[in-house]
């Protein structure tokens, strides 16, 4: 079991919109920043957003990142088949003084 | 540009030890922290440990310590996880990645190091 809660699968269709959430507590999220990553199948993760809401250089507009209290959301626009993938949120947890990772969403663009 | 590069798939028996690298290129090595990710077949990403080469301070998840131990040669610019007695259930990908702070994220990440212990 995570200590970050997220669905396990999000579905949309091609050019439209979808969030994905990532829900903690105050020992994490709450007073933590919040980083999401990609994984493509078979590959390795690949940093999307860190610092609750920042993109790295690279990384389209398309993917934006929001926190609020303990939850942290994922926002994707203009899904492509190309974004397909497991979608991971991490922060770190002051009680476990350790990184945590959330239990992945699976995004299908339908 | 960052890299990260892991050593190859491992097969090994349970009860033997292993010891897996991770050789970062293109940073000063010594001034970043590297971490260690596992991730079970057909599952999803776990916090394992992190190193700061420069002085090798590290730190565990509880759900991790004494099970592995992290390690560096930042003479050589490398990372390491090991294992003393392998168990069947240490059947995973690992990868290592580079830690940025603060914010706690890793902003670069190896390829990965498939372990099949089995026998």
């Amino acid at each position: 079991q995570s200590v970050l809660t997220q669905s396990p699968s999000v579905s949309a269709a091609p050019g439209q919109k979808v969030t994905i959430s990532c829900s903690g507590s105050s020992s994490n999220i709450g007073n933590n920043y919040v980083s999401w990553y990609q994984q493509l199948p078979g590959t390795a993760p690949k940093l999307l957003i860190y610092g609750n809401d920042e993109r790295p250089s690279g990384i389209p507009d398309r993917f934006s990142g929001s926190k609020s209290g303990t939850s942290a959301t994922l926002g994707i626009t203009g899904l492509q088949t190309g974004d397909e993938a497991d979608y991971y949120c991490g922060t770190w947890d002051n009680s476990l003084s350790a990184g945590v990772f959330g239990g992945g969403t699976k995004l299908t663009v339908l | 540009e960052v890299q990260l590069v892991q050593s190859g798939a491992e097969v090994k028996k349970p009860g033997e030890s292993l010891k897996i690298s991770c050789k970062g290129s293109g940073y000063s090595f010594s001034a970043y922290w590297v971490g260690w990710v596992r991730q079970m077949p057909g599952k999803g990403l776990e916090w394992m440990g992190i190193i700061f080469p420069g002085d090798s301070d590290t730190t565990y998840s509880p759900s991790f310590q004494g099970q592995v131990t992290i390690s560096a040669d930042k003479s050589i610019s490398t990372a390491y996880l090991q294992w003393n007695s392998l168990k069947a259930s240490d059947t995973a990908m690992y990868y290592c990645a580079r830690r940025e702070v603060p914010g706690n994220y890793f902003d670069s990440w190896g390829q990965g190091t498939p372990v099949t212990v089995s026998s």
